[in-house]
C-alpha cells in the first residue's frame, strides 16, 4: 500500500504570507497527485491534478510541483478565503490514498 | 450542470445494514470511474471504494467484506451497500468522480453516517 504523510500538521500564517505544504508517498506515484481544500461543513474542492495542474477557477497563487515521492502546495500570498484545510492524494493506484491534512490558520 | 447527490445516510445500529446512493446528472456514472471517500467527524478523507467504468471494483481493507460499491446505469446512480456496520464508521460518506479532470473535480454534498453501539 501507499502511505502519504503531510507536513506540517498545522500552519498558522497571516494573511499575505507565503505558504508551503509538502506532501510525500512511500513510494513512486510518478506524478499523479492532487491537492484539495476543503472548508468545514463542505465537501472537498480540487485545486491541483497531475501535480501542477491548475484546475479552472482556481486562482494562480497556488501552485503544486514535485514528482516521485516528493510535493510540494505553494500559495504564494494567503488570502483570507485560503484559511482551510488541504489534503494532497494519490491516485497512481487503485487505493487512491489522503494526506492526514494540513490546517491553515490563522496567525 | 454536472452534480452529484448522495442520499440514504442516518441512524443505524451496530450491526445493522445501510445503502447509500449517489445520483449524478450531467455525466454518465458508467463512463467514468468514480468513488465513495469519507470522513469520520473532526478527521481526514479517507478512500473507501471504487467503481471502474468497465465495472471493477475495489475496497479499503478497513470495509473488505462489509461495503460493496456498485451502479444502476439505468438510474444513472453510484450505490454504497454498508453490512455489519460498526461505530468507527461514523462519518460523514461522499461520491466523487473525475469529469473534467483526471483528478476527483466533482464531489457531492455529503450523507452522514451515525452507528451507534
Amino acid at each position: 500500500d501507499i502511505q502519504m504523510t503531510q507536513s506540517p500538521s498545522t500552519l498558522s500564517a497571516s494573511v499575505g504570507d507565503r505558504v508551503t505544504i509538502t506532501c510525500r508517498a512511500s513510494h513512486d506515484i510518478s506524478s499523479w497527485l492532487a491537492w484539495y481544500q476543503q472548508k468545514p461543513g463542505k465537501a472537498p474542492k480540487l485545486l491541483i491534478s497531475k501535480t501542477s495542474n491548475l484546475e479552472s477557477g482556481v486562482p494562480s497563487r497556488f501552485s503544486g510541483s514535485g514528482s516521485g515521492t516528493e510535493f510540494t502546495l505553494t500559495i504564494s500570498s494567503l488570502q483570507s478565503d485560503d484559511f482551510a484545510t488541504y489534503y494532497c492524494q494519490q491516485y497512481n493506484t487503485y487505493l487512491f490514498t489522503f494526506g492526514p491534512g494540513t490546517k491553515v490558520d490563522i496567525k | 450542470e454536472v452534480q452529484l447527490a448522495e442520499s440514504g445516510g442516518g441512524l443505524i445500529q451496530s450491526g445493522g445494514s445501510l445503502r447509500l446512493s449517489c445520483a449524478a446528472s450531467g455525466f454518465i456514472v458508467s463512463s467514468n470511474y468514480m468513488i465513495w471517500v469519507r470522513q469520520a467527524p473532526g478527521k481526514g478523507l479517507e478512500w473507501v471504494a471504487v467503481i471502474y467504468s468497465g465495472g471493477s471494483t475495489y475496497s479499503a481493507d478497513s470495509v473488505q467484506g462489509r461495503f460493496s460499491i456498485s451502479r444502476d446505469n439505468s438510474k444513472n446512480t453510484l450505490y454504497l451497500q454498508m453490512n455489519s456496520l460498526r461505530a468507527e464508521d461514523t462519518a460523514v460518506y461522499y461520491c466523487a468522480s473525475p469529469v473534467s479532470s483526471d483528478a476527483f473535480d466533482i464531489w457531492g454534498q455529503g450523507t452522514m453516517v451515525t452507528v451507534s453501539s
